[in-house]
């Protein structure tokens, strides 16, 4: 079974510019979550999608971002514009369907995209 | 607030044991998450603990105590692949996995 993906693994960007961060869950699995870690600080949540619809999203930051999952499937999470600030690593987890931590054997993370914005 | 602590670094020698403990304090408690991580790789599931107590798994164990707001991950006979970061994690609610991390413990394992 293939795992979570997450393209691109390395991004560098200007400060200004536009990029956009893919995820791709595990096949089957309706929740898909969003993670950033900025240097030197822990992993904090950004938000929470069950199938298409945004389950919760307190943790997004502001409203340079963007994230959408078109047909319950993958994911995309766009900066724009990006600020310095928003360098880091961004994480992507899916789990199985199931509203309980109980059910679940936890999520599954992505490798993580590294953003970098000079 | 949310708040995790975990111990920045720890140093073991192969065949050791080590544990490596965690203290939260969250808004809601759904169970507490361990995961291992390896520079440059994905977080990857070791243990879940909602009721008090041990879950023994391999060489890996977790303890939990919610009364306490504390648990701990015991690695027995320690190989240099454990070397990684352990992030402890808090679920906060039932509908979701609204997790709150630690700050990580990196685990050096030495010959």
């Amino acid at each position: 079974e293939a795992g979570v993906t997450q393209f691109p693994s390395h991004s560098v960007i200007e400060k200004g510019q536009t990029v956009t961060l893919r995820c791709d869950p595990i096949s089957g699995h309706d929740n898909l979550y969003w993670y950033r870690r900025v240097m030197g600080k822990e992993i904090k949540f950004l938000l929470h999608f069950v199938k298409e619809s945004k389950q919760d999203e307190s943790g997004m930051p502001n409203n340079r971002f963007l994230a959408e999952r078109t047909g319950g499937t993958y994911s995309t999470l766009k900066v724009q514009p990006a600020e310095l600030e928003d360098s880091g690593v961004y994480f992507c987890a899916s789990s199985q369907e199931g509203g309980t931590s109980g059910n679940l054997l936890g999520q599954y993370f992505g490798p993580g995209t590294r953003l970098t914005v000079t | 607030g949310q708040n995790i602590d975990q111990p920045t670094e720890m140093t073991a020698t192969e065949g050791a044991i080590v544990q490596i403990n965690c203290t939260y304090q969250t808004s809601g408690f759904n169970g507490l998450f361990w995961y291992q991580q390896h520079a440059g790789e994905a977080p990857t599931f070791l243990s879940y603990n909602v009721l008090d107590g041990l879950e023994e798994k391999g060489r890996f164990s977790s303890f939990l105590s919610r009364s306490k707001g504390y648990s701990y991950l015991l690695l027995k006979e320690l190989q240099m692949k454990d070397s990684a970061s352990y992030l402890c994690a808090v679920s906060r609610d039932n509908y979701g996995q609204n997790f709150v991390f630690g700050p990580g413990t990196r685990l050096s394992v030495l010959p």
